[in-house]
């Protein structure tokens, strides 16, 4: 079973800073088949980038993500208030799909 | 705008049966696996299983499998995980979630590209 590690646990930045959140396969992955979400506090969370590099519809051209192998990188360009959140890198396309533990963003 | 809507917290004791639910506010619930993911509080998130509505076709992680009961009532775009016998070690935040279609091809294992608020289920005596 594939391990996902993410680093760091918690990021402390500001409003315009950049952001680069790291997601680490504890085996290589042979297909980019890792999404990226982002889940603020009593909301739902919400897709941000899928099949390592795509992001999904309507999410601002501030989020990217990038990445082969063991290790993926999701990168905020500038950060927005409404950007500080937990973020989760996902491994999914198989039965043993898993999630990493997140990367708090927080002022 | 399409939602997931999910029914409230539930606060349990051990040994008693619960279900929750999971509304699919748009016509599309037929067309997409549904799944549950849960979160433990202070831990990442687990996939659970999932359900195809249409002919209920259901996908069970291993972690869970025997444990949970996932179904799906076509006529209420309603999906519902179960518990017939709760454990403490069953308190957590369980979200449904909506897998991708990649060009009308729909795969159990894929990336959820819409979730629920969630529902808080405690279990304590």
């Amino acid at each position: 079973e594939i391990v996902l590690t993410q680093s760091p646990g918690t990021l402390s930045l500001s409003p315009g800073d950049g952001a680069t959140l790291s997601c680490r396969a504890s085996q290589s992955v042979t297909s980019d088949l890792l999404a990226w979400y982002q889940h603020r506090p009593g909301q739902a969370p919400r897709l941000l980038v899928y099949g390592a590099s795509t992001r999904a519809t309507g999410i601002p051209g501030r989020f990217s993500g990038s990445g082969s192998g063991t290790d993926f990188t999701l990168t905020i360009s500038r950060l927005e208030p409404e950007d500080f959140a937990v973020y989760y890198c996902h491994l999914y396309g198989t039965s043993s799909q898993t999630f990493g533990r997140g990367t708090k963003v927080e002022i | 705008e399409v939602q997931l809507v999910q029914s409230g917290a539930e606060v349990k004791k051990p040994g008693e049966s619960l279900r929750i639910s999971c509304q699919d506010s748009g016509d599309s619930f037929t067309s997409h696996w549904i799944a549950w993911v849960r979160q433990v509080p202070g831990k990442g998130l687990e996939w659970m299983g999932s359900i195809w509505p249409r002919d209920s076709d259901t996908k069970y992680s291993p972690s869970f499998q025997g444990h949970i009961t996932i179904s799906a009532d076509k006529s209420t775009n309603t999906a519902h995980l179960q518990w017939s016998s709760l454990k403490a070690s069953d308190t957590a935040m369980y979200y449904c979630a909506r897998a991708a279609c990649l060009r009308s091809v729909c795969r159990p294992y894929w990336y959820f590209d819409l979730w629920g608020r969630g529902t808080l289920v405690t279990v304590s005596s």
